[in-house]
């Protein structure tokens, strides 16, 4: 089974620029959350997807949003880029966003904004 | 007080020997518990989920849960070099929304030949 896949996996923007980042998920999942890792604040929550809803918000600007399509992929977008948006974004499935399902994630995607 | 905490390290651990990588979490009610490594440059992975207070085995891995003392414990036999990594302990304090699940910092363990 193949597992969670993100692209593009490095992209270099510069400030006030906008991103879209895309997630797809292992077949059958239907939870797809997205985290942000950077090396001072560690991995932080940023928002999950089920059935194409969001049904939570980490505590991220309305810079940060995402959206979920049918077929459960989904998709951030950054807008008006800071420079402390650099970091690596991943994204994790799990089968239904129950708080005991596993969750697997992506590669990442390394972000730098210069 | 962090929700999630983890002895950043580095842990070092001579090959052969049992590492040992301890996490405590402040939420009492706290449902689910998992262990990911990461190696420098990749993303979690996955090594071990635990829900029940003991020990659950998987290999050479063993995660140790005591809910009353509310810490989650990892620990790896027969240390390998390919075992350096950073691990991340992870809670989940609701059992309706993984969204919910907090990382602590991760613990670096460096295994030395």
């Amino acid at each position: 089974k193949a597992g969670v896949t993100q692209t593009p996996r490095y992209l270099i923007k510069t400030r006030g620029q906008q991103v879209t980042l895309s997630c797809s998920p292992i077949s059958g999942h239907r939870s797809v959350s997205w985290y942000q890792q950077t090396p001072g604040q560690g991995l932080q929550f940023l928002f999950e997807y089920f059935s194409e809803t969001q049904r939570n918000k980490g505590n991220f600007p309305g810079r940060f949003s995402g959206r979920q399509f049918s077929n459960s992929r989904s998709e951030m977008n950054v807008s008006t880029l800071e420079l402390g948006d650099s970091a690596l974004y991943l994204c994790a499935s799990s089968l239904d966003g129950l708080g005991y399902n596993e969750q697997f994630f992506g590669p990442g995607t390394r972000l730098t904004v210069l | 007080q962090k929700e999630v905490e983890q002895n950043s390290g580095p842990l070092s651990v001579p090959e052969g020997a049992i590492a040992s990588l301890n996490c405590t979490y402040s939420d009492r009610g706290s449902q689910s518990f998992f262990w990911y490594r990461q190696y420098s440059g990749k993303s979690p992975e996955l090594i071990m989920s635990i829900y029940s207070n003991g020990d659950k085995e998987d290999g050479r891995f063993t995660a140790q849960l005591n809910k009353a003392s509310q810490y989650v414990s990892l620990l790896i036999r027969d240390s390998q070099p390919s075992d350096s990594a950073t691990y991340l302990c992870a809670v989940n304090n609701e059992y309706s929304s993984a969204s919910k699940i907090i990382f602590g910092s991760g613990t670096r363990l460096s295994i030395r030949p």
